[in-house]
């Protein structure tokens, strides 16, 4: 079961350069999520989608942009990389339900820096 | 909005000691708790949660938390700490529709022989 896999692990880019990071996940999951993990602040959450074609903000949104173009893929942007956005990256999945069944799976994240 | 406070960054214990990992959350709404490990080099696992009914919650690997309302809690224990349970622990609320999870800082726990 491949579950919530990222694309690429790691990565290294100079200030300026655009790059997009991918989440897919094989469990047919309706929601995703993007979050950041940064030393001392636990996650924050980028940007989520409730649905393939839909998006919405977290509570780091800047600087960062989205699409689910399709239901198993939630893309994240970086369009001028900042080296603020030096960070661990981090996308969750989960289905749409409620009560025991309502959790987040996540990905075993993609490490990037900005130089 | 909900918020997390997880008190201690670090904890360490004894192997076959008690662990206890402090988290108090505020919420205005009733809430989701949830603990997620988090091991070197890899995503978070969850480890419990809490939505409704019982406050007491069992979870993997011998944890379990309570939710005490009335102290705004959800601490994480186990009984004995094993070398295994060396990771960083975090804490996290969200309403009931779990689209905006908040997290805790985490904390590193440390399991000396």
């Amino acid at each position: 079961n491949a579950g919530v896999t990222q694309t690429p692990k790691f990565r290294v880019l100079k200030t300026g350069q655009s790059m997009t990071l991918l989440c897919a996940q094989d469990m047919n999951h309706e929601y995703m999520y993007w979050y950041r993990q940064d030393p001392g602040m636990g996650l924050r959450l980028i940007h989520y989608s409730v649905g393939e074609g839909t998006t919405a903000k977290g509570e780091v949104p800047d600087g960062y942009n989205v699409s689910r173009l399709k239901k198993q893929n939630f893309l994240l942007g970086l369009e001028s990389a900042a080296p603020s956005q030096t960070s661990v990256y981090f996308c969750a999945s989960r289905p749409d339900t409620s009560g025991a069944k309502n959790i987040q799976y996540f990905g075993a994240g993609t490490r990037l820096s900005v130089l | 909005a909900q918020s997390v406070t997880q008190l201690g960054s670090h904890v360490s214990v004894s192997e076959g000691a008690l662990v206890l990992l402090r988290c108090n959350y505020s919420s205005s709404v009733p809430p989701y708790l949830f603990w997620y490990v988090q091991y070197p080099n890899q995503g978070l696992q969850l480890l419990l949660k809490y939505t409704t009914g019982a406050t007491l919650v069992k979870g993997i690997n011998g944890f379990e938390a309570e939710f005490k309302k009335s102290e705004t809690s959800f601490h994480l224990t186990k009984p004995s700490a094993h070398m295994s349970d060396a990771a960083e622990y975090f804490c996290a609320v969200s309403d009931r529709n779990n689209n905006d999870m908040r997290f805790g800082a985490g904390t590193r726990l440390t399991v000396k022989p």
